[in-house]
């Protein structure tokens, strides 16, 4: 059974803080990871993607791996309201045309 | 360019009922997928299409759920009949094959089904 595994929150930071999103995965195989947010009503868009060990930035956005923990995280620096979503961690099975399972979501809110 | 268009955004229907949603992938797009959302069970994969045939269906519930994409521009996802237990989100997404970023799914806005 492959599963993703994360908190379903709510997690709630103060604008300005570092917010952190973790997800685990069961199949040690597993070759890529995204990060994806999805507003209240809205469709998930791809914010992040992660493929090699360590730590990958993107603006206010650290996507983090480790493959011998089956550990994935995402940092949001200056947290912002407008962050305040569903932040969905997804794993890739089958190989570089393989499909996205989806974790089922933990929900961040950022206070003013 | 457009997104993936979805229709109909909302539909509210009878138990019994048959359902068609339907679906335009991004031109150009290879793969097209058929997902469901509920707050139980998060974004479930139901079905996937490479090229226009049904590549992987076990994530198709029941016998009364079933897709189809007779042309690279069209799909769709019928249930027939309809219940309750069916209501939730329905989404599709395309993406490209072989590109350097091959998980990134564009998904249309959504088609919320409300089953009485």
């Amino acid at each position: 059974q492959k599963e993703v595994e994360q908190n379903s929150g709510p997690l709630s930071v103060p604008e300005g803080a570092i917010a952190s999103l973790n997800c685990t995965y069961s199949d040690r195989g597993s070759q890529s990871f995204f990060w994806y947010r999805q507003y209240s009503g809205k469709s998930p868009e791809l914010i992040m993607f992660i493929y090699s060990n360590g730590d990958k930035e993107d603006g206010r956005f650290t996507a983090q791996l480790n493959k011998a923990s089956q550990y994935v995280s995402l940092l949001i620096r200056d947290s912002q309201p407008s962050d305040s979503a569903t932040y969905l961690c997804a794993v890739r099975y089958g190989g570089s045309q393989g499909n996205l399972i989806f974790g089922k979501g933990t929900k961040l809110s950022v206070k003013p | 360019d457009a997104g993936v268009i979805q229709s109909p955004r909302h539909e509210v229907t009878e138990m019994g009922q048959e359902v068609t949603l339907r679906c335009k992938p991004i031109s150009g797009h290879d793969y097209l997928f058929w997902y469901r959302q509920t707050m139980m069970r998060g974004l479930e994969l139901l079905i996937y299409f490479n090229n226009n045939v049904p590549i992987d269906d076990s994530g198709m519930p029941e016998d009364r759920f079933s897709a189809k994409m007779p042309n690279a521009s069209f799909s769709t996802l019928k249930i027939q009949p309809s219940e309750p237990r069916d209501s939730a989100v329905y989404f599709c997404a395309s993406r490209l094959a072989g590109g350097p970023n091959t998980g990134e799914l564009f998904f249309g806005e959504g088609s919320r089904l409300t089953v009485l």
